[in-house]
């Protein structure tokens, strides 16, 4: 079965400090896809990135970086210069293109706060 | 309007009533979802519909009915709810998902904060 692990459930850094938060899944497949989804006080959730099971290199965009690594199966994020805005619930996500109609398989999410 | 839209975006209800919840996508998407968010709980699916199909139901008490009528609109019909049906109710849609090959990225909607008296 599928599982996704967020171990930290609260983070709280002060504004302009870096901060990882951290994911760990479980699949049997060799195929699948991970995301990271923002969730702000408003409550929708905000998708940030999608990646390839076979695509390892790491990316970044803006002050946001991904490091995949298949090894440990493992696909963290990391804020650099944490701003107020930062704040909220992160989550990451699983899935598998080839069950079907399986839908994602979410973490229990991190609770991000950006001190000012 | 773009996106995912979800009304209402707040509803509080007593147990005999009867409520829907209305979600609609601008997205020429063809799976749509609806997940249940409670405190201290990871996101549970409850529904999910392929081409206004409905393919998946996660055990889902009968007191939670969802309807699609199209591509573009999911309803979620609540009835004899139960205070522990108090969470954010979201609703998610996706590029049709059959055929496999293809992922399952979804963008969401805001929600609707249910509260159950």
């Amino acid at each position: 079965a599928q599982k996704v692990t967020q171990a930290q459930t609260e983070i709280s850094v002060v504004e302009k400090e870096d901060v990882t938060l951290d994911c760990v899944y479980e699949t049997r497949d060799t195929t699948y896809y991970l995301f990271w989804y923002k969730q702000p006080p408003s409550g929708e959730l905000v998708f940030l990135i999608r990646r390839n099971s076979f695509d390892e290199q790491n990316e970044i965009s803006g002050r946001y970086s991904w490091n995949f690594q298949k090894s440990t199966s493992s696909f963290n994020f990391t804020i650099t210069a944490s701003q107020v805005v930062d704040s909220a619930v992160y989550f990451c996500a699983l899935s598998d293109p080839n069950s079907g109609n399986t839908p994602l398989v979410f973490g229990k999410g991190t609770r991000l706060s950006v001190i000012a | 309007e773009t996106g995912v839209t979800q009304t209402p975006r707040h509803l509080v209800m007593g147990m005999t009533n009867k409520k829907s919840l209305k979600c609609e996508q601008h997205l020429g998407h063809n799976a749509m979802y609806w997940y249940k968010q409670s405190a201290k709980k990871p996101l549970e699916l409850m529904f999910v519909y392929s081409l206004e199909e409905r393919v998946e139901n996660n055990s889902v008490p009968s007191r939670f009915s969802p309807e699609c009528p199209n591509s573009s609109h999911l309803f979620l019909h609540l009835h004899t709810l139960q205070p522990e049906d108090s969470a954010l109710y979201l609703c998610a849609s996706s590029q049709d998902r059959v055929g496999g090959g293809t992922y399952n990225e979804q963008f969401f909607g805001p929600g609707t904060r249910l509260t159950v008296l």
